[in-house]
């Protein structure tokens, strides 16, 4: 299974944007890229996604490098409750069973 | 709709015991999964069912974890003879039959074996 790897934390002001990395060297064709936030003492909560182009929607933007070997998270304007821990994941077919890493904390500084 | 349901939200069990946990997931949903989560880690995937058939499992899911879906609507997860290592959050997720749809996650059963 491909892997992804983020960094452990990152520290963002208030009402500023916020990009957060992945990088997944080894993914194949037919990855889509998935983006998960946890906040505390709560199950993941679906971001984005995206296969080749970037994505946005009303959460986020999802920037992929042209080569698909990694891909950033834009949070246009972090708020205090966008402090989580994001997780970015590759995803084939149908399944949910792809290794998720530790993912990034996201500290917002008010 | 209110979302996938997990219950109880907490169980504390002696070594040894056995525990169930239970999942309702979002209704028109076919697609559900299993996950288990130590504390500063990402979920590990443990198990998925499309409808009532148990798809894929895990590894990490050993003879004393089973779990079931019958009628393809909720599912439960057993612990036989439960270990101090399973002390975790458990993830129930769900998705419809579309591909590459997001999955909705329960806000999980923490168990804690003492």
């Amino acid at each position: 299974d491909a892997k992804t790897t983020q960094p452990n934390s990152m520290e963002s002001n208030e009402e500023e944007p916020v990009h957060l990395p992945c990088n997944h060297s080894t993914i194949s064709g037919t990855d889509y890229i998935h983006w998960y936030r946890q906040l505390p003492s709560q199950g993941p909560e679906y971001v984005i996604h995206g296969l080749t182009s970037n994505v946005n929607n009303r959460m986020a933007s999802l920037a992929i490098a042209e080569d698909r070997k990694s891909s950033t998270l834009i949070l246009h304007r972090a708020t205090l409750r966008d402090a989580a821990v994001y997780y970015c994941i590759l995803r084939f077919d149908s399944n949910y069973q792809l290794i998720w890493g530790a993912g990034t904390k996201l500290i917002i500084k008010p | 709709d209110t979302g996938v349901s997990q219950n109880p939200r907490h169980k504390i069990t002696k070594r040894g015991q056995n525990v169930t946990f239970r999942c309702d997931p979002i209704s028109e949903h076919n697609r559900l999964y299993w996950y288990r989560q130590t504390l500063g880690q990402g979920p590990e995937f443990l198990t998925y069912f499309q409808n009532e058939a148990q798809l894929e499992k895990s590894r990490l899911l050993s003879d004393r974890f089973s779990a079931e879906r019958p009628k393809g609507s909720f599912s439960t997860l057993e612990i036989q003879r439960t270990e101090q290592g399973d002390s975790a959050m458990y993830l129930c997720a769900s998705s419809s039959r579309q591909e590459n749809t997001e999955a909705f996650f329960g806000q999980g059963t923490r168990l804690t074996v003492v």
